[in-house]
């Protein structure tokens, strides 16, 4: 157990909903990362969150955002979700802002647009 | 910008055989490397990390890889697998000096252990 959870574990919705999971980071880390595992893209970085701020961007769709609230947890929103977005999305944290030395990921949420 | 390349997709082998996994990466920036590894249905787990001195690096599992700076390569090695190690492993950079600490993957290897 690497003490990030996630939630939902799975999600199934349909083309042009929009959805929002969820992240609770260890306790003490301050960084949140947002990751995207497809069959076809591989493990790709979305965003990082630093204490509350946006840190860092990757390759995440205008239609996707993400926040970290005060107590540190974190949400994704994807909207006008397409087949396309059907993934396992992790959410990772760590103690640096910059130059992490090690990330600990929670156990993915599976999302399935139908 | 930053790129891994884990050269092989798939690495069948036998049980208490030696296995070597690949990866190979670019960067114009110093990068700190690393490898995880995925079990089925699971988060990714840290398995070892480089980030200065030695580079023989010793990791979970019985697991080390050596970094070669020249050759920009990562490798990892197991001198004898277990049926427990299948699972797709993943090389990592984490590159130094950039706004973030975002991990950069590699496109994993999947390691399957026949008896």
């Amino acid at each position: 157990d690497s003490g990030v959870t996630q939630t939902p574990k799975h999600l199934i919705t349909a083309t042009g909903q929009r959805v929002t999971l969820r992240c609770s980071p260890r306790s003490g880390d301050l960084s949140v990362y947002w990751y995207q595992q497809s069959l076809d893209q591989g493990l790709q970085f979305l965003i990082q969150y630093y204490n509350g701020e946006e840190r860092a961007k990757g390759n995440i769709l205008e239609r996707f955002s993400a926040q970290q609230f005060p107590d540190l947890h974190s949400e994704l929103n994807l909207s006008s979700l397409e087949l396309g977005d059907s993934a396992l999305y992790f959410c990772a944290s760590s103690v640096a802002r910059d130059y992490n030395n090690e990330q600990f990921f929670g156990p993915g949420t599976r999302l399935t647009v139908l | 910008a930053q790129s891994v390349t884990q050269l092989d997709s798939q690495v069948p082998v036998f049980e208490e055989a030696p296995v070597e996994l690949r990866c190979n990466y670019s960067s114009s920036v110093s990068v700190y490397l690393f490898w995880y590894v995925q079990y089925p249905n699971q988060g990714l787990q840290l398995l070892l990390k480089y980030l200065s001195g030695s580079t023989l690096v010793k990791g979970i599992n019985g697991f080390e890889a050596e970094f070669n700076k020249s050759q920009t390569s990562f490798h990892l090695r197991k001198p004898s697998v277990h049926i427990s190690d299948t699972a797709e492993y993943f090389c990592a950079v984490s590159p130094l000096y950039n706004q973030g600490g975002k991990l950069i993957f590699g496109q994993g290897t999947e390691l399957s252990v026949k008896p």
